[in-house]
């Protein structure tokens, strides 16, 4: 079976800040790596995704996440983020034909 | 396409009642997914289905929890009695041609169970 962590369940930032929302996984098979945001009283849309190839993946939106196989994680990270980025974000784990997320880390931004 | 689309939005039901959650694919998707969320668990796989099989249905609670796709436009999450400590958020989602592909989700069903 795989698992998914995310550390900080609440993560405060000063707006134009950098943000790097932590991601760790478990699995016993590869697996592909995602990152899904929630706005409030909306469904998970998908910020971006690592299936294969180069590690360093980028969302429109300037997310960025790097896939360190050797740390089994997936750090999500924005150099400077906006109030519009206000949400909550998962990390997922896909293996076995299916999606695993963490618990979510809710985003507050701070004028 | 309008997305995913989920009726009721919100449900308020007594202990004991049967609930009904209702869900409209993506037209052309071939696969379908039940979430629910709470504060406890988070994102739970409930079950899902491909070209309208059922094909994992392991986070299933238990047998009060039944799913049916009958067809490729329409499914159904049924609780029969349900209990308070099923309330909860209840997302349908649904991806193109497999479950790594990019699932789009429903508004939700938000169901409170008193």
């Amino acid at each position: 079976a795989q698992s998914v962590t995310q550390l900080d369940s609440q993560v405060p930032v000063f707006e134009e800040a950098p943000v790097e929302l932590r991601c760790n996984y478990s699995s016993s098979v590869s697996v592909y790596l995602f990152w899904y945001v929630q706005y409030p009283n909306q469904g998970l849309q998908l910020l971006l995704k690592y299936l294969s190839g180069s590690t360093l993946v980028e969302s429109i939106n300037g997310f960025e996440a790097e896939f360190n196989k050797s740390q089994t994680s997936f750090h999500l990270r924005k150099p400077s983020v906006h109030i519009s980025d206000t949400a909550e974000y998962f990390c997922a784990v896909g293996a076995n034909e299916k999606l695993t997320f963490g618990t979510g880390t809710r985003l507050t931004i701070i004028p | 396409d309008a997305g995913v689309i989920q009726s009721p939005r919100h449900e308020v039901t007594e202990m004991g009642q049967e609930v009904t959650l209702r869900c409209k694919p993506i037209s052309g998707h071939d696969y379908l997914f039940w979430y629910r969320q709470t504060m406890m668990r988070g994102l739970e796989l409930l079950i899902y289905f491909n070209n309208n099989v059922p094909i994992d249905d392991s986070g299933m609670p238990e047998d009060r929890f039944s799913a049916k796709m009958p067809n490729a436009s329409f499914s159904t999450l049924k609780i029969q009695p349900s209990e308070p400590r099923d309330s909860a958020v209840y997302f349908c989602a649904s991806s193109f041609d497999s479950p790594y592909s990019e699932q789009y989700f429903g508004p939700g069903t938000r169901l409170t169970v008193t």
